[in-house]
C-alpha cells in the first residue's frame, strides 16, 4: 500500500506568519510530486510539479523543496495572508500516471 | 488556463436511484480522466481511470458495475453511481490530463447525499 502523509493536518496562523507543512511519500520508484491549492467549493489549484531531488521552486510567497532520496517535501508560505486559507495538497504520481493523495493540511490565516 | 467543467455540484437523491455526474474539458483534449472520491477527513481516493474510447480501469475494491464511467470523447467523462445507496453519499471530482502540457486539472467536485 502506497501511502502519501501529510503534516499537520491543520494550521492556524496569523496574518503575517511564516509557515510550513511537511508531505512524506515513498523514497523507492519516484516519478513526480505535485502540491495543489485547494479552496471550498473551487477545483484543486496546481502549484507546483517537482521532479528532481533537490528541487526547490517558488511561486509569488509560496516555494516548495524536494527530497527523493528521504522521502519527504516541505511547502512553505512566507508572511502569510487570509487569501491563503485553503487546505494545501500534496500528491505522488506513480506509473500509469495515477496520483496518490495526502490527506491535506487545512490551513486558516487570521486577520 | 485549461478548465474542467463538472456538474452537478451537489445532488440529493433518493435511495435505488441512479445519478449521472460529468466532467468536461473545455479548452483541451483529455485523452484520460481520472475519477476520485473522499469522505470526510479522508484523502482524495482514486476510483478509476478512464481513456477516451476504451473500458475505465478500477481500483482494487471499487465495484465497476455500480460505478460505471464512460469516455465517450475527449471532452466528456461521466460517472453513474448506480443504485445508490447512503453509503455512496461521498463527495466526487475529476481530473483530467492534458497531453500537451502533461497537467491535471479538476473539476470543483459534486456532492452526492443519497436519503
Amino acid at each position: 500500500i502506497l501511502n502519501v502523509e501529510q503534516s499537520p493536518q491543520s494550521l492556524h496562523v496569523q496574518e503575517g506568519d511564516s509557515t510550513n507543512f511537511t508531505c512524506s511519500f515513498p523514497s523507492s520508484n519516484f516519478y513526480a510530486l505535485h502540491w495543489y491549492r485547494w479552496e471550498t467549493a473551487k477545483s484543486p489549484e496546481a502549484l507546483f510539479v517537482m521532479t528532481l531531488n533537490g528541487d526547490e521552486k517558488k511561486k509569488g510567497r509560496i516555494s516548495a523543496t524536494l527530497n527523493t532520496k528521504e522521502g519527504y517535501s516541505y511547502l512553505y508560505i512566507k508572511g502569510s495572508q487570509p487569501e491563503d486559507s485553503a487546505t494545501y495538497l500534496c500528491a505522488f504520481l506513480k506509473q500509469g500516471g495515477k496520483l496518490i493523495f495526502g490527506q491535506g493540511t487545512e490551513l486558516s490565516v487570521k486577520p | 488556463g485549461a478548465v474542467v467543467s463538472q456538474h452537478p455540484s451537489w445532488v440529493i437523491c433518493k435511495s435505488g436511484t441512479s445519478v449521472k455526474i460529468e466532467c468536461r474539458s473545455l479548452d483541451f483534449q483529455a485523452t484520460t480522466m481520472f475519477w476520485y472520491r473522499q469522505f470526510p477527513k479522508q484523502s482524495l481516493m482514486l476510483m478509476a481511470t478512464s481513456n477516451e474510447g476504451s473500458k475505465a480501469t478500477y481500483e482494487q475494491g471499487v465495484e465497476k458495475d455500480k460505478f460505471l464511467i464512460n469516455h465517450a470523447s475527449l471532452t466528456l467523462s461521466t460517472l453513474t453511481v448506480t443504485s445508490a445507496h447512503p453509503e455512496d453519499s461521498s463527495f466526487y471530482i475529476c481530473s483530467a490530463r492534458d497531453l500537451t502540457s502533461y497537467g491535471y486539472t479538476f473539476g470543483s467536485g459534486t456532492r452526492l447525499t443519497v436519503v
